[in-house]
């Protein structure tokens, strides 16, 4: 099946920084979602972005489909940005599969 | 509108006995998929059902087992707990079968399942 890497596992950064997530697969997709689990494990949609650019307020997306890679940039990070953000992809008729996360902390 | 919401949010029970988990998908939305989340194997899929018809099923033993009411409505079921099934199961709503041109999920809450 698609492998989905995401790095890196873990970050720290100071309030107010900005930072790059990326996800990488390993086979064409046909969706492409990116979320944040909150400390009770709730999974927020962040973006759906199988290809293309979005932006929403801070956070921004961009997926390069033909290279098999997505990034999230997070600007100004605030201590609510603080959490676990996955990438998920589906390819085929393959069922959503996640990355393994990114734990962001930030620090006041 | 109302988002994804599942029942119960935490359940306690002893090895050997059987669980059913309830999921009920946003209004409008025909597929519901379930997902299992452990801190050693991350997150997992399970089973999709679509009009009332599982879909696809992950590599899960079948122990694990699922329907869908014809109010889009679902289920699982857990039977013969192990203490490995301890976990977050999280379902999932989308407008269509995913596999579609536009088939973003949107997550509930989660049933945290506590095995002893």
């Amino acid at each position: 099946g698609i492998q989905v890497e995401q790095s890196p596992p873990d970050l720290i950064l100071q309030e107010g920084a900005n930072s790059t997530l990326r996800c990488n697969f390993s086979d064409s997709v046909n969706n492409l979602q990116w979320f944040h689990q909150n400390p009770w494990g709730q999974l927020i949609n962040l973006f759906y972005i199988p290809s293309g650019t979005k932006q929403n307020g801070r956070l921004s997306a961009t997926t390069v489909a033909t290279e098999r890679y997505s990034l999230l940039y997070i600007s100004s990070s605030q201590t609510t940005d603080s959490g676990v953000y996955f990438c998920a992809v589906e390819s085929g008729n393959e069922k959503l599969t996640f990355g393994t996360g990114t734990r962001l902390t930030i620090i006041p | 509108k109302a988002g994804v919401t599942q029942t119960p949010r935490y359940l306690i029970k002893t090895r050997g006995q059987q669980v059913t988990l309830s999921c009920s998908p946003i209004s409008g939305h025909r597929s519901v998929s379930w997902y299992q989340q452990t801190p050693g194997q991350g997150l997992q899929f399970l089973f999709e059902y679509f009009s009332e018809t599982q879909r696809n099923k992950g590599n899960f033993p079948g122990r694990f087992s699922g329907r869908q009411f014809s109010n889009s409505r679902s289920e699982m079921n857990v039977s013969t707990l192990e203490l490995g099934d301890s976990a977050l199961y999280l379902c999932a709503s989308s407008l269509i079968p995913t596999s579609g041109d536009y088939n973003e999920q949107f997550f509930g809450p989660g049933t945290r399942l506590t095995v002893l």
